[in-house]
């Protein structure tokens, strides 16, 4: 079946650093990948969206990478603050499903 | 607002009693999905609208959850005789065009429902 598997343990680290986060899925070849950020109490908020035939993306401080070989994508935030501490969800337009499927998210927590 | 609202922003029920709960949409956005998030989880798909064609419900964990969209903008969302498993954020998007488009989906801030 398909499946979106994001690390569901938190990701601690230091301010400054580059925090990565993994998604990884399973039977299936989308389309495309989408990266959102979820603040406790709040909905989710796109933040990159990168195309299958896209390797990499970049805005700001954030780059995500496609690696449809691997059916992997990592997400990352260079430089990474304190208020970039939230829940990270990935998703994926999965067949025979015309909404996105979302993987459960990875925790991050930067601390200063 | 230039966001999508969703209402109530919290409720409190009796296990038993039906339940409705509002989004209204991103002006002109023709896609509206509603998903559940119960604690520390992942978003679960309920079910999806795109303009006049029949809604994806494929989602929807049984017969007692139901919705609609009227006029192609506000969407109610109906849980009957609501159970304590019910317990969870229900969270509304809308989304410009999925056709074509790349699906990026706005969300609302949720309505926390709590089945006693």
């Amino acid at each position: 079946s398909q499946k979106i598997e994001q690390n569901s343990e938190a990701l601690n680290i230091q301010e400054g650093k580059t925090a990565t986060l993994t998604c990884n899925y399973t039977n299936y070849s989308p389309a495309y990948l989408q990266w959102y950020r979820q603040d406790p109490g709040r909905g989710p908020v796109f933040l990159l969206l990168i195309r299958e035939n896209e390797k990499e993306k970049r805005k700001e401080r954030l780059k995500v990478t496609f690696d449809t070989t691997l059916k992997q994508s990592l997400f990352h935030i260079t430089a990474s603050q304190p208020a970039d501490s939230a829940t990270y969800l990935c998703a994926l337009d999965m067949t025979g499903r015309r909404a996105l499927t979302f993987g459960s998210g990875t925790r991050l927590q930067v601390q200063p | 607002g230039a966001g999508v609202s969703q209402s109530p922003s919290n409720k409190v029920t009796e296990k038993g009693k039906d339940v409705e709960l509002r989004c209204d949409p991103i002006s002109g956005h023709t896609a509206l999905y509603w998903y559940r998030q119960s604690l520390g989880q992942g978003l679960e798909f309920l079910i999806y609208f795109q303009g006049n064609s029949a809604p994806d419900k494929s989602g929807l964990p049984s017969d007692r959850f139901s919705a609609e969209r009227t006029g192609g903008s506000v969407s109610t969302l109906t849980i009957q005789r609501t159970q304590q498993e019910d317990s969870a954020v229900y969270l509304c998007a809308s989304s410009p065009d999925r056709w074509g488009g790349t699906d990026t989906q706005y969300f609302g801030p949720g309505t926390r429902l709590t089945v006693l």
